[in-house]
């Protein structure tokens, strides 16, 4: 919600290119997730981060909570990338997440 | 296999009706959430379980009430449905408090 600033809100990338999702948070979060709602609707899980960096494959995320943002890069982006990518982040009670509205990223040939 | 089981995929109700979401996970967790999705709106925090009792409660309407028979189960019942509910509904689980959470693939809810 309010809590959450995600952008870009749509990004269009050519294979083989990368580039990076950011989320801002207006308060100090504890931890953020990442995931990727793929063709059926589910959510799948991405990145928890309590603090620092994760990397798994071509992607990559960033969790700051005193600068208050995370961000998810991508690299070598494939085809089956596409998809839209939220990022969700809690305060000190993290079972209550705040998502943001969602990255739409559409990797082409 | 999915984990989470939401049931149904998709379900119509017509105003005024009541209708149960079914949520069932069985990835070992001990807590159990319901986030709801409204059109052009990010997900939103609905109530958050832990060994069955109620521990977050950020829904302002008393129609919504869930219901754990089983520490696996997740219940959702919706009272006095409205055209405003419609809305997907997401179960999702967690092992313990401030861990990954794991999500269903939702329940599409339409009121008419």
């Amino acid at each position: 919600g309010d809590q959450v600033e995600q952008s870009p809100s749509a990004l269009s990338l050519h294979e083989g290119t990368g580039s990076a999702l950011r989320c801002n948070f207006t308060t100090t979060m504890r931890a953020v997730q990442w995931f990727r709602k793929n063709s059926r609707g589910s959510l799948i899980n991405l990145f928890y981060l309590a603090s620092g960096t994760k990397e798994n494959g071509r992607l990559k995320s960033a969790f700051d909570s005193k600068e208050r943002y995370s961000t998810l890069h991508i690299r070598d982006a494939q085809l089956e990338d596409s998809g839209t990518y939220f990022c969700a982040a809690g305060m000190s009670n993290y079972n209550v997440l705040y998502f943001g509205s969602g990255t739409k990223l559409t990797v082409e040939p | 296999d999915p984990k989470i089981i939401q049931k149904p995929k998709y379900l119509v109700a017509v105003t005024g009706s009541e209708k149960i979401l079914i949520c069932e996970q069985y990835l070992g967790h001990n807590a159990m959430y319901w986030y709801r999705q409204s059109a052009k709106k990010p997900l939103e925090f609905m109530f958050s379980y832990s060994y069955q009792k109620l521990m977050d409660n950020q829904t302002a309407s008393s129609r919504f009430q869930p219901q754990s028979s089983k520490k696996n189960h997740l219940d959702l019942q919706i009272t006095a449905l409205k055209p405003d509910d419609s809305a997907t509904y997401f179960c999702a689980s967690s092992m313990g408090d401030a861990e990954t959470l794991y999500f269903g693939s939702g329940t599409r809810l339409t009121v008419l």
